[in-house]
């Protein structure tokens, strides 16, 4: 079975600073995909990022990071200088092909991290 | 081009009551599934559906059960309501056969009461 780990419950930073946020994740499947979404108090989920298992590289877009570590099932989302704006509940996603192997089949969620940032 | 539409935004429902949830796709869209969230908790994945059948279901009961129709748009029906169904419901929605993320409306709120 799959499973979304995010041990960090709730993450408090003052605006400009950096942030890291970790995802741990478990599944049998060879071929997987990761992802970030983020949701503000309107309750809409926004995606982020995305990742499939077969490419490993890191990549930077904008203010947002992600080092992928297949070694470890690791896939931790950075925000490089913190904005008030960023302050929302941010959530790990993996998911299997779907039956057909044509698209996405179920998202499994880790439980969330409340970001908070200050002014 | 509008996003994932879902109706109601709220809804107060009795304990043993049915109610009827409402998805529309983001234009180009063929695929819907909808997820379950707690309050606190991360989304839990109820079904997906796709050419109007369901393709996958989580770990829900029977009493939750769907519809596509041929517009792609989706209802989620739940009977015989527990408070503990009391929840955000989620909608997303994707194009099948192009790896790309899937949109997500802004939820129902239901409350059992």
């Amino acid at each position: 079975a799959q499973k979304v780990t995010q041990a960090q419950t709730e993450i408090s930073v003052v605006e400009k600073e950096d942030v890291t946020l970790d995802c741990v994740y478990e599944t049998r499947d060879t071929t997987y995909y990761l992802f970030w979404y983020k949701q503000p108090p309107s309750g809409e989920l926004v995606f982020l990022i995305r990742r499939n298992s077969f490419d490993e590289q890191n990549e930077i877009s904008g203010r947002y990071s992600w080092n992928f570590q297949k070694s470890t099932s690791s896939f931790n989302f950075t925000i490089t200088a913190s904005q008030v704006v960023d302050s929302a509940v941010y959530f790990c996603a993996l998911s299997e092909n779907s039956a057909g192997g044509t698209s996405y089949g179920k998202l499994t969620f880790g439980q969330g991290t409340i970001l908070t940032v200050h002014p | 081009d509008a996003g994932v539409t879902q109706s109601p935004t709220h809804l107060i429902k009795t304990r043993g009551q049915q109610v009827t949830l409402r998805c529309s796709p983001k234009s180009g869209h063929d695929t819907v599934s909808w997820y379950q969230q707690a309050l606190g908790q991360g989304p839990q994945f109820i079904f997906q559906y796709y050419e109007e059948e369901e393709r996958q279901r989580g770990n829900f009961p029977d009493r939750f059960s769907g519809h596509q129709f041929p517009n792609y748009s989706s209802e989620l029906n739940v009977n015989a309501l527990l408070l503990g169904d009391s929840a955000l419901y989620l909608c997303a929605s994707s194009k099948r056969g192009l790896y790309t993320e899937a949109f997500f409306g802004q939820g129902t709120r239901l409350t059992v009461v």
